[in-house]
């Protein structure tokens, strides 16, 4: 059984316009980050929401955490071809520093 | 600042053969682990340290070994390699805020 669900598992867009992706689960965690991974390489820290309702901004990329921290989104504004990649959410749950991982959001920016 | 080296990026074995993964961090992080990626089945933790001198199995432990051998090095052994191990393999570090640093992985192939 999957602990984070992403949803949706392959996003297509055209340059320019809005995307949202989601990372759900019925368990609750500490924290939560965001990793974007491009082909062939390691994935790669964006962003950690620790607060119930959080949102941080990174440039045009929005990440919010659930009031109740289940769930988080990733919102990009203006999408760019540079935007495309998987993006993993990954759970804080375990006392002893392991993460849960949710099987990624592929996003490709069409120019 | 290197972050996490992997060694070797690339490697062909024959079923049976042996090999160990080389990983090594420069952040002074307490935590190391060893995750393997395969398609449509996310990121899994086959192994963790959490600290010097302890290792603990994750959710993919059959067919491995490993060895944190200082605080820097976290090896991954395959003592008779079998072609569910074709996989591409990241080792990640982490200190204290559950965030995690991931390496470039080692693309490993077993005929």
């Amino acid at each position: 059984t999957q602990l984070l669900e992403q949803s949706p598992q392959f996003l297509s867009i055209q340059e320019g316009e809005n995307l949202t992706v989601y990372c759900n689960s019925s368990s609750v965690f500490s924290s939560l980050q965001w990793y974007r991974q491009e082909p062939g390489e390691g994935p790669v820290l964006l962003v950690t929401v620790v607060t119930g309702g959080e949102v941080k901004k990174l440039k045009r990329l929005t990440f919010q955490f659930g009031d109740a921290r289940k769930d988080s989104s990733l919102h990009i504004t203006a999408a760019q071809p540079g935007d495309t990649g998987l993006y993993l959410c990954a759970g804080s749950l375990y006392g002893n520093n392991r993460l849960a991982f949710g099987k990624g959001n592929q996003v490709v920016v069409i120019p | 600042n290197a972050g996490v080296t992997q060694t070797p990026k690339f490697q062909v074995l024959k079923t049976g053969q042996s090999m160990t993964l080389q990983c090594a961090q420069d952040m002074n992080h307490n935590s190391m682990y060893w995750y393997r990626q395969d398609p449509g089945m996310g990121l899994r933790l086959i192994y963790y340290s959490a600290s010097e001198g302890t290792t603990d199995k994750g959710e993919v432990p059959n067919g491995y070994n490993v060895s944190r051998l200082n605080k820097r090095e976290f090896s991954l052994r395959l003592e008779s390699a079998a072609p569910s191990q074709t996989s591409v393999y990241f080792c990640a570090s982490g200190g204290s805020t559950y965030e995690q640093y991931f390496g470039p992985g080692t693309r490993l192939t077993v005929t």
